[in-house]
């Protein structure tokens, strides 16, 4: 079955310094990938998606990375700054099915 | 433009009791879904709506019902609450599910069944 997950639970980074997470997907037939942002007490935030047809996006400060030979997708984030300091989910998505949602990164950034 | 608005935020249930949880999207999204998110798990999809009037079940559906009688609301009921369904809830919206779209979520309802 389809599955997404993590390789790092959780990140601690140097503020100012750039922040990577990644995410394994399994299902080949997913062409649609999000990253969201959660808070502690809110809920998910969309940072940045990106197609099956693309191998990278990039929006302010972050970048989406999708590698489809090794499924295998990952959000840089430029200059991390205190307020970076959330849960990090991926969702896959396959044509008529519904997301899948990883168990999330927590990125902890240092001063 | 509140987005996507659950209520209540928090509550506190006793074991058999029941309640609705509501939630309101002014975006006029085709597509709803509730979730539950347990520690250290991703978002499970428990229900979900492709339009007014129609729902569909998620992954875990059991022990839940819900109902889209208007396509701005989507209501999450436990009939009968037990305490495995501790959890924060969270629904979400989007404009279409088969082809790619972002969900918008709401701030979610932390439940705890004693």
């Amino acid at each position: 079955g389809e599955s997404v997950g993590l390789h790092l639970p959780t990140l601690s980074v140097q503020e100012g310094d750039n922040s990577i997470i990644n995410c394994a997907y399994s299902n080949s037939a997913s062409d649609y990938f999000i990253w969201y942002k959660q808070e502690s007490g809110k809920g998910p935030q969309f940072i940045i998606d990106i197609r099956s047809n693309m191998d990278k996006r990039q929006g302010q400060r972050v970048t989406v990375l999708l590698n489809k030979t090794v499924k295998h997708l990952s959000l840089q984030i430029a200059a991390t700054q205190p307020g970076d300091s959330a849960v990090y989910f991926c969702a896959e998505k396959s044509y008529g099915q519904n997301f899948v949602f990883g168990p999330g990164t927590r990125l902890s950034v240092l001063p | 433009n509140a987005g996507v608005t659950q209520t209540p935020k928090f509550r506190v249930l006793k074991t058999g009791q029941s309640m609705t949880l509501l939630c309101a999207q002014d975006m006029n999204h085709e597509y709803m879904y509730w979730y539950r998110q347990d520690p250290g798990m991703g978002l499970r999809l428990i229900h979900y709506s492709v339009g007014e009037g129609t729902t569909a079940k998620g992954k875990v559906p059991d022990g839940y019902n819900v109902s889209r009688l208007k396509k701005q609301n989507f209501l999450l009921g436990l009939e009968s609450a037990a305490p495995s369904q501790t959890s924060v809830y969270f629904c979400a919206s989007s404009y279409g599910g088969q082809g790619g779209t972002e969900a918008f979520f709401g701030q979610g309802t932390r439940l705890t069944v004693v």
